[in-house]
């Protein structure tokens, strides 16, 4: 079982270029979100989605996009990168996006806009 | 606004003695709290959570964690730590709506021999 996996591993892009990052779940969760990790802030949520169909925006989703075909994939875009967008992106899933539901990440994808 | 402050950037503890590490949150209702660590280069796993109940909450890999609901504290506590404990720990507070958790912005803590 591998969980949740992220591709690529890392990303080093030039500003303006559009960028997917993939995020791929086999647990069969409903529930899956993107995150960003800045150092001495957290992490802070892009977008999220509780079922294959439906997205949410969450703390920080301006010049991000995401779509959920299925229940297993989530991609996040970069539409035109910028460099405050250099990051560490964590996808996470979860069954079913309630108060009690555990949240599993993937390994994270450092993305680097010059 | 939810919120939530991890006051300490950054902890030294001797390898065998105890660990607290302070969270404290903003939250109008009655608040869903989670700790996580992240291992350098890894993703983040929840160690533990609380929702109702005991207010002292126990995790795995030995760490425990205590509501304390007139300080909005749940700070997070293990009696002798490892070196393998090295890493960042986040508090978290999840939102209305059960979807939306906010993170604090860690604590790494360094374990020395």
């Amino acid at each position: 079982i591998a969980g949740i996996t992220q591709a690529p591993t890392s990303q080093i892009l030039a500003a303006g270029r559009r960028m997917t990052l993939r995020c791929t779940q086999d647990m069969r969760h409903n529930a899956m979100y993107w995150y960003r990790q800045d150092l001495g802030l957290g992490l802070r949520l892009i977008h999220y989605s509780n079922t294959a169909g439906t997205t949410g925006k969450g703390e920080v989703p301006d010049g991000y996009s995401v779509s959920r075909a299925n229940t297993d994939d989530f991609p996040l875009t970069l539409a035109s990168a910028v460099p405050s967008q250099t990051s560490v992106y964590f996808c996470a899933s979860s069954e079913a996006g309630g108060f009690t539901d555990t949240q599993y990440f993937g390994p994270g994808t450092r993305l680097t806009v010059l | 606004a939810q919120s939530v402050t991890q006051p300490d950037i950054h902890i030294t503890v001797s390898e065998g003695a105890s660990l607290e590490l302070r969270c404290n949150y903003s939250y109008g209702a009655t608040p869903y709290l989670f700790w996580y660590v992240q291992s350098p280069g890894q993703g983040l796993q929840l160690l533990l959570k609380y929702f109702s109940g005991d207010t002292l909450v126990q995790g795995i890999k030995g760490f425990e964690a205590e509501f304390k609901r007139s300080q909005s504290s749940f700070n997070l506590r293990k009696p002798s730590v490892h070196w393998s404990d090295a890493a960042e720990y986040f508090c978290a507070v999840m939102g209305t709506g059960g979807f939306k958790t906010i993170f604090g912005a860690g604590t790494r803590l360094f374990v020395k021999a």
